[in-house]
């Protein structure tokens, strides 16, 4: 079975730009959640997406935002760009998206804002 | 109260030692906790999760201790090799959080051959 894919795996934007991440979840999986990683701070929620529609959101300002496919597929947009966006966007699906079940992340999208 | 505190931030274990993380919780509504393996290059992968139900969960050479008075949980690798060495997250999760994972801040643990 093929793992999370995540799209592109290195990206360079400058200030005020924006960004579109993809994510490939494992085949079957319903469930797709975003997460932002920094040195330090961990693992930060963004949201979660269930058969099209966002479940859960995490407390990150409306410049991020996502949609999830009819196959699945998810997309994350960060608008207008920031220095402090700089950081690992990690995907991680699963079967139903609760947190009982196991999460299967991607490798990640480096995003480096200049 | 939806924090999750880990420590230490890095740890560095001679090989053949044992390996020891903590982390602290405040939400006792939570009932889940995991812990994430993270290599370099690579997003996170689970390693070995626990109920409130159970004081200890073994896997191999990996044991997760769970204090619920406390509100602590800890992860111990036995007989730590260098393979081991990566950073490793503790989360927890339960109905206050809405089933999403609460995450700690990681620790990078270095075993020296």
């Amino acid at each position: 079975k093929a793992g999370v894919t995540q799209t592109p795996r290195y990206l360079i934007k400058t200030r005020g730009q924006q960004v579109t991440l993809s994510c490939s979840p494992i085949s079957g999986h319903r469930s797709v959640s975003w997460y932002q990683q920094t040195p330090g701070q961990g693992l930060q929620f963004l949201f979660e997406y269930f058969s099209e529609t966002q479940r859960n959101k995490g407390n990150f300002p409306g410049r991020f935002s996502g949609r999830q496919f009819s196959n699945s597929r998810s997309e994350m947009n960060v608008s207008t760009l920031e220095l402090g966006d700089s950081a690992l966007y990690l995907c991680a699906s699963s079967w139903s998206g609760s947190s009982y079940n196991e999460q299967f992340f991607g490798p990640g999208t480096r995003l480096t804002v200049l | 109260q939806q924090q999750v505190k880990q420590s230490p931030q890095s740890l560095i274990v001679q090989k053949g030692g044992i390996s020891i993380i903590n982390c602290a919780y405040e939400n006792t509504a939570f009932d889940y906790f995991p812990w994430y393996q993270q290599f370099p290059g690579k997003g996170p992968a689970l390693l070995i999760a626990i109920r409130p139900d159970v004081s200890e969960k073994k896997e191999g050479r990996f044991t997760i201790s769970f204090n619920k008075s406390a509100k602590q949980f800890s992860l111990h690798i036995m007989d730590s090799q260098p393979g081991d060495s990566a950073t490793y997250f503790c989360a927890a999760s339960g109905v206050d959080s809405n089933y999403q994972l609460i995450w700690g801040a990681g620790t990078k643990l270095i075993i020296k051959p």
